[in-house]
């Protein structure tokens, strides 16, 4: 299995401002993805972060607005972008095992 | 859109075996079943995944169906803590640059 955590666990940010979420994983894994989960509903993929190249985006789902970057094979980050209120989520991000994902503990956005 | 239709809540005894199923009539030759979970205001935690053979580790069994369109996961001695929104995945190992999608899940009730 893999330890997951995130920085920050919660954030209040203003609108128009821009919020970078870290992702650490406790040991190199090859497959990383990000979620949102807005109020009351199930996950949503934002992303796969592949380490050495560029994210692969889900329909609905911009690199302007959602910049992830990988340095390395345990570590990425998800920007959230000229924020506005409809961003407010909790944002997961996964790290892939060989057979299964192992989730982090959320990062609670509030844009006001 | 989701591949799966899971029921959206139901209840259980505590003590009693808690049975979720899970219909997945597309699934693919090369798509696994998985099983998560997600407990209040925490990130999912992985439960078992199958592909077509029944699974049991310490947590739960996977029920699959010869044909492999539906499967059900056991619980066999539900607790208070089992409450949680379960959710029944298809989709290709993590390994495989496969990405897993979350449809609306179970919520299931343990009550005393």
């Amino acid at each position: 299995s893999a330890v997951i955590s995130q920085k920050p666990s919660r954030d209040i940010c203003q609108r128009g401002t821009s919020l970078t979420i870290q992702c650490q994983v406790d040991s190199q894994v090859t497959m990383m993805f990000w979620y949102r989960q807005q109020p009351g509903q199930s996950l949503t993929l934002i992303a796969t972060a592949n380490q050495g190249s560029e994210a692969t985006y889900e329909s609905g789902f911009v690199i302007d607005k959602f910049p992830i970057s990988r340095p390395n094979l345990t570590f990425s980050t998800l920007t959230v972008s000229n924020m506005s209120p409809e961003d407010s989520s909790i944002y997961l991000c996964s790290a892939g095992g060989p057979y299964e994902q192992y989730f982090g503990p959320g990062t609670r956005l509030t844009v006001t | 859109d989701a591949k799966t239709t899971q029921p959206p809540s139901m209840d259980c005894a505590e003590g009693r075996a808690a049975n979720l199923p899970c219909n997945h009539s597309t699934i693919s030759g090369n798509e696994y079943v998985y099983w998560y979970r997600q407990i209040h205001s925490q990130g999912p935690q992985y439960i078992i995944h199958g592909l077509k053979n029944n699974e049991t580790n310490e947590m739960a069994s996977l029920i699959i169906t010869e044909d492999r369109k539906s499967s059900t996961l056991i619980l066999p001695h539900a607790t208070l803590r089992d409450t949680a929104v379960y959710y029944c995945i298809v989709g290709r190992p993590a390994s495989n640059t496969g990405k897993l999608i979350f449809g609306q899940g179970t919520t299931l009730q343990v009550k005393p």
